[in-house]
């Protein structure tokens, strides 16, 4: 059973544009949704994270979106340079020394 | 900011040897670490949980006898892949969980292995 559900596979976006990338959740339990962004070989690095009690939060040109009834959080890159093409990940989990459940991850390409 | 560091980046060993992999958590304490392998294209899925002082909690599927796992102090865990498999080569992942900050997870730059 997958637990959190990420859409779409890829993504292609012109230089400027906005990519969104969407996460779906099952279980309640969940109180911490992250997204992670990775580069070929290496670690991935925490781009922004959410808890379900505010409904956006904003960093720079990364915003999550996040919709507690619908179990549903996006993130939106404004502006999308070439340098954020990479694989993003939503994740998630909840309190108490638990760990991060992945979506299946999305590779982003920005196109000049 | 709290770093992880994990030893070697790349790793290629022969079939039937075992390989060990580490994570130093640098300037901070690690109640707990994760351990995830992630093949190519696709997501991070989690091995197993350690933490220390006490034996790691596999995830289904995962050989607790194939990946050993040592969490022997506050700031080192430890993946030994025995008996190594081509089918093992993989990317493998720690994850620490700074103590007192909840959801304060620090990865590791990961450790590219290679059985031939």
């Amino acid at each position: 059973q997958q637990q959190v559900k990420q859409s779409p596979q890829s993504l292609i976006v012109q230089k400027g544009g906005i990519s969104i990338i969407n996460c779906a959740y099952e279980n309640t339990a969940f109180d911490y949704f992250p997204w992670y962004q990775q580069f070929p070989g290496k670690g991935p690095a925490l781009l922004i994270a959410i808890r379900p009690d505010v409904s956006e939060k904003k960093e720079g040109r990364f915003t999550i979106s996040f919709n507690k009834s619908a179990k549903q959080f996006s993130l939106h890159i404004m502006d999308s340079q070439p340098g954020d093409s990479a694989t993003y990940f939503c994740a998630a989990s909840m309190a108490g020394n638990t760990p991060l459940v992945f979506g299946k991850g999305t590779r982003l390409s920005v196109i000049a | 900011g709290a770093v992880v560091s994990q030893h070697p980046s790349r790793v290629i060993c022969k079939s039937g040897t075992s390989v060990k992999i580490e994570c130093r958590s640098l300037d901070f304490q690690a109640t707990t670490m994760f351990w995830y392998r992630q093949f190519p294209k696709q997501s991070l899925m989690l091995m197993a949980t350690s933490n220390e002082g006490s034996k790691a909690t596999y995830e289904q599927g995962v050989e607790k006898d194939k990946f050993l796992i040592n969490h022997a102090s506050l700031t080192l865990s430890t993946l030994t892949v025995t008996s190594a498999h081509p089918e093992d080569s993989s990317f493998y992942i720690c994850s620490a969980e700074k103590e007192d900050t909840p959801y304060g997870y620090t990865f590791g730059s990961g450790t590219r292995l290679t059985v031939v």
